[in-house]
């Protein structure tokens, strides 16, 4: 099973240019996020999507934007990047959601990153 | 959610059982104590999860106390391959996130 996928693993940005990362899940998992992490510090909740078409804001989501098309994939969107945006980016999935809230639905799986550097 | 309070660093001897503490004084009584640990720059993994009644599976223990205010999880025989960050996180079971603090960085000495 692949579980979640992150592409790409690495990336390099100029300033002001926009790209998108991508997920996607083969679980059938309604919940999807997406975190940042900086050195030294713990991973910070960017977005996250309840089911298709639904998305939210997490703690940081200033420069950044979603959409949940279909169930598999969630992909971040930089429109203009930023060297603040610097940083290793996570996609995780749950089955929880809140329409079969159960605590064992909501275990996190998580891709294996995508560093990004922004110059 | 309540947040989670954890030393920041620990050192465990290879073989040793390793005993990682977390306090969450505000934890309320529909919200679930969660572990997660991250190895070197993996994304992290569920370990173990609980209400008030101490839970055991096949890579940790978690004891929580009987106020609810703290926690501990075990790992009974630490191996190098623990070397990680161990985040313990507390949250309620619908329309809430999981937010992560910096954890508990576990180095396992030979």
């Amino acid at each position: 099973n692949a579980g979640v996928t992150q592409t790409p693993k690495f990336q390099v940005l100029k300033t002001g240019q926009s790209m998108t990362l991508q997920c996607a899940q083969d679980m059938n998992h309604e919940y999807m996020s997406w975190y940042r992490q900086d050195p030294g510090m713990g991973l910070r909740l960017i977005h996250y999507s309840v089911g298709a078409g639904i998305t939210d804001q997490g703690e940081v989501p200033n420069g950044y934007n979603v959409s949940r098309s279909t169930t598999e994939d969630f992909p971040l969107r930089l429109l203009s990047a930023a060297p603040s945006q610097t940083s290793v980016y996570f996609c995780a999935s749950s089955y929880g959601t809140t329409r079969r809230p159960a605590p064992t639905n909501e275990k996190l799986f998580f891709g294996s990153g995508t560093q990004l550097s922004v110059l | 959610d309540a947040k989670t309070t954890q030393p920041p660093s620990m050192d465990c001897a290879e073989g040793r059982a390793a005993n990682l503490p977390c306090n969450h004084s505000t934890i309320s009584g529909n919200e679930y104590v969660y572990w997660y640990r991250q190895i070197h720059s993996q994304g992290p993994q569920y370990i173990i999860h609980g209400l008030k009644n101490n839970e055991t599976n096949e890579m940790a223990s978690l004891i929580i106390t009987e106020d609810r205010k703290s926690s501990t999880l075990i790992l009974p025989h630490a191996t190098l391959r623990d070397t990680a960050v161990y985040y313990c996180i507390v949250k309620g079971t619908t329309g809430n996130q999981f937010y992560f603090g910096t954890g508990t960085s576990l180095t396992v000495i030979p």
